[in-house]
């Protein structure tokens, strides 16, 4: 397994970009997906496969993957995107499946 | 409407056991692999196991290994996970998880989840 390592907090102004990184140790880096955690609340899905946008998910969130790090970026933020923002992806055999520590995003 | 619904966690002893359910309901449940998870209070996410549509295939997170087991009944559209001998750092809200094809795989992605239910590890 390998680890994932995240910024563990992120601060923007309402309607400025928010960007949040995810780097591996390993190479090469499968896909990432990302998921967005509302305080109290269970995980939601914003981003599959390193850049999809599940359906019901907002056009201002999207990723990208330069390959060894992944980002999630929310343009035009907005005071309900304040949340939990978790990176996973998963060894090349999908044995194991691994998360990054979070990223605390505050909506200022 | 997709929906996972756990159930089972409660307040155990060190040492003891505790059987989790997931009851889904809305999507073709044998279609689809499925996951726990696991967030101990205050910390980040944390995966835990993953088994196949038809069950044949699991896979569990180091820490668990030998102590977990997950399991499936499609007739009925259940998720299990049996956790023995259970440790203080096991306490935790545990979510079921809705992969996205039958088969496990790198690529697998989880577009639903549960509200999870909360495990105790105490004396």
């Amino acid at each position: 397994s390998y680890e994932l390592t995240q910024p563990p907090s992120v601060s923007v102004s309402p309607g400025q970009t928010a960007r949040i990184t995810c780097s591996a140790d390993a190479l090469p880096m499968q896909y990432a997906y990302w998921y967005q955690q509302k305080s109290g609340q269970a995980p939601v899905l914003v981003v599959y496969k390193d850049s999809e946008r599940p359906s019901g998910i907002p056009e201002r969130f999207s990723g990208s993957n330069s390959g060894t790090t992944v980002t999630l970026t929310i343009s035009g933020v907005q005071a309900e995107d304040e949340a939990d923002y978790y990176c996973q992806s998963a060894d090349s055999s999908g044995t194991y499946r691994v998360f990054g520590g979070g990223t605390k995003l505050t909506v200022l | 409407e997709v929906q996972l619904v756990e159930s089972g966690g409660g307040l155990v002893q060190p040492g003891g056991s505790l059987r989790l359910s997931c009851a889904a309901s809305g999507f073709t449940f044998r279609s689809f692999a499925m996951s726990w998870f696991r967030q101990a209070p205050g910390k980040g996410l944390e995966w835990v196991s993953i088994i196949s549509g038809s069950g044949g295939t699991t896979y569990y997170a180091d820490a668990v290994k030998g102590r977990f087991t997950i399991s499936r009944d499609n007739s009925k559209n259940i998720l299990y996970l049996q956790m023995n001998s259970l440790r203080a750092d096991d306490t935790a809200v545990y979510y079921c998880a809705k992969g996205d094809v039958v088969v496990v795989v790198a690529a697998n992605w989880f577009d639903t989840w549960g509200q999870g239910t909360l495990v105790t590890v105490s004396s």
